[in-house]
């Protein structure tokens, strides 16, 4: 089944500053990837997602790029702000959701 | 318009119990979905409906059992409580099964000692 790996376990930038977080992905065959937000104590919940037949997409100060050759894909945030401190999930899945795979999150904290 | 909802929020059990989780949605959504989260590894899906009637099993289906009761109503099992079964439980739902937006309940954290 898919493997999907994501890095960093935890990232903390100043409030302002850029943060990334990486995934791969093991089966070439998946084509949907959303990413998750989950802040302390709370439900997760899709803040961006992305199929396979575009390479990047975004929305306000959220982008996520798509790398099919090399099986990877990326959430980016521009201008952090403290309200983005939160867990992020990126997921892989082949045409339905049915077999999700999630990375195991990223800490992301927002110092201001 | 409450979305996903979970019953309980917090349980705890001894080993051997058994209880069944609730999880409900008013989106007449038609897929639903049963999740485990425990630190450092995401979410599993344990089960998943496509639809009223049917059910399949995901990742980490061991231990459990599932119940599709009608369309708003998703019920999970632990017949035979275990430590390892210590986790938070998300029940989600979608409108369809192809690449569309997963729709989380609240969590219920479950303790079994």
């Amino acid at each position: 089944g898919e493997n999907v790996e994501q890095h960093p376990s935890t990232l903390s930038v100043q409030e302002g500053d850029s943060a990334v977080i990486k995934c791969t992905y093991s089966d070439s065959a998946s084509n949907y990837f959303p990413w998750y937000k989950q802040e302390l104590g709370k439900r997760p919940q899709l803040i961006i997602d992305i199929r396979s037949n575009v390479g990047e997409k975004k929305d306000q100060r959220i982008a996520v790029t798509l790398n099919k050759t090399a099986k990877h894909f990326s959430l980016h945030i521009t201008e952090t702000q403290p309200e983005d401190s939160a867990v992020y999930f990126c997921a892989a899945s082949l045409y339905n959701n049915n077999d999700m795979r999630f990375g195991a999150g990223t800490r992301l904290t927002v110092k201001p | 318009n409450a979305g996903v909802t979970q019953t309980p929020k917090f349980q705890v059990l001894k080993t051997g119990q058994s209880m069944t989780l609730q999880c409900a949605q008013d989106m007449n959504h038609n897929s639903m979905y049963w999740y485990r989260q425990d630190p450092g590894m995401g979410l599993r899906l344990i089960y998943y409906s496509a639809s009223e009637g049917t059910t399949d099993k995901g990742e980490v289906p061991n231990g459990y059992n599932v119940s599709r009761l009608n369309k708003r109503e998703f019920s999970l099992r632990l017949e035979s409580a275990a430590p390892s079964q210590t986790s938070v439980y998300f029940c989600a739902s979608a409108q369809g099964q192809s690449q569309e937006t997963q729709y989380f309940g609240p969590g219920t954290r479950l303790l079994v000692l």
